[in-house]
């Protein structure tokens, strides 16, 4: 059971555009982390936001905590091919829940 | 190497076989995870040790799936008896700490299909 719904599922876009991605539950969770997939490899840790209403930004990555503690977005400024890939979020409870991953295609 | 690596990178088993996945972690990480993903999709949470203790296996979907971790390093995932609905990559995460906003390291995973 996946308790973190994130939206949209799959995104292509043209390069320079901008995006936002959503993830949405309705548990509070103590922290979440945004990672990075590409395929044959391990998610790699983007980010970890910790405290409610957080925003912290990685380039042009921004990251926001909802202030409840129960979503979180990230927005990409001037997407890049590079950027392509599976994002996934992930929550921090009793256990660690994972989102249903947004797929992200960044076209040239 | 310095990261989580995991052996082998593909398997393919006829149903009914036994199989026996291999992590090794970062050396001196505590927390070991093993999480199953399914194509496109996001992972999801099998078991967690601390140590040699296995703390959580609340995500194990079936009792023909087992994991140990005997001295605390290398984690074996075994699955007895595949089925069709096996067939899934199975990634393995270590921590330095438990579980919270410490950085999970993951590794290439095991690519499993099951015919």
């Amino acid at each position: 059971t996946q308790l973190l719904e994130q939206s949209p599922q799959f995104l292509s876009i043209q390069e320079g555009e901008n995006l936002t991605v959503y993830c949405n539950s309705s548990s509070v969770f103590s922290s979440l982390q945004w990672y990075r997939q590409e395929p044959g490899e391990g998610p790699v840790l983007l980010v970890t936001v910790v405290t409610g209403g957080e925003v912290k930004k990685l380039k042009r990555l921004t990251f926001q905590f909802g202030d409840a503690r129960k979503d979180s977005s990230l927005h990409i400024t001037a997407a890049q091919p590079g950027d392509t890939g599976l994002y996934l979020c992930a929550g921090a409870g009793n256990q660690f829940y994972f989102g249903t991953g947004t797929s992200l295609t960044v076209i040239p | 190497g310095a990261g989580v690596s995991q052996s082998p990178r593909y398997k393919v088993a006829k149903r009914g076989q036994d199989v026996a996945l291999r992590c090794d972690p970062i050396s001196g990480h505590v927390s070991l995870f093993w999480y199953q993903q399914a194509l496109g999709q996001g992972p999801e949470f099998l078991t967690y040790f601390q140590n040699e203790a296995q703390l959580d296996k609340s995500g194990l979907p079936s009792d023909r799936f087992f994991a140990e971790r005997p001295e605390g390093s290398v984690s074996t995932l075994k699955i007895q008896r595949t089925q069709q609905e096996d067939s899934a990559v199975y990634l393995c995460a270590s921590s330095l700490v438990g579980l919270g906003f410490y950085e999970q390291y993951f590794g290439p995973g095991t690519r499993l299909t099951v015919t």
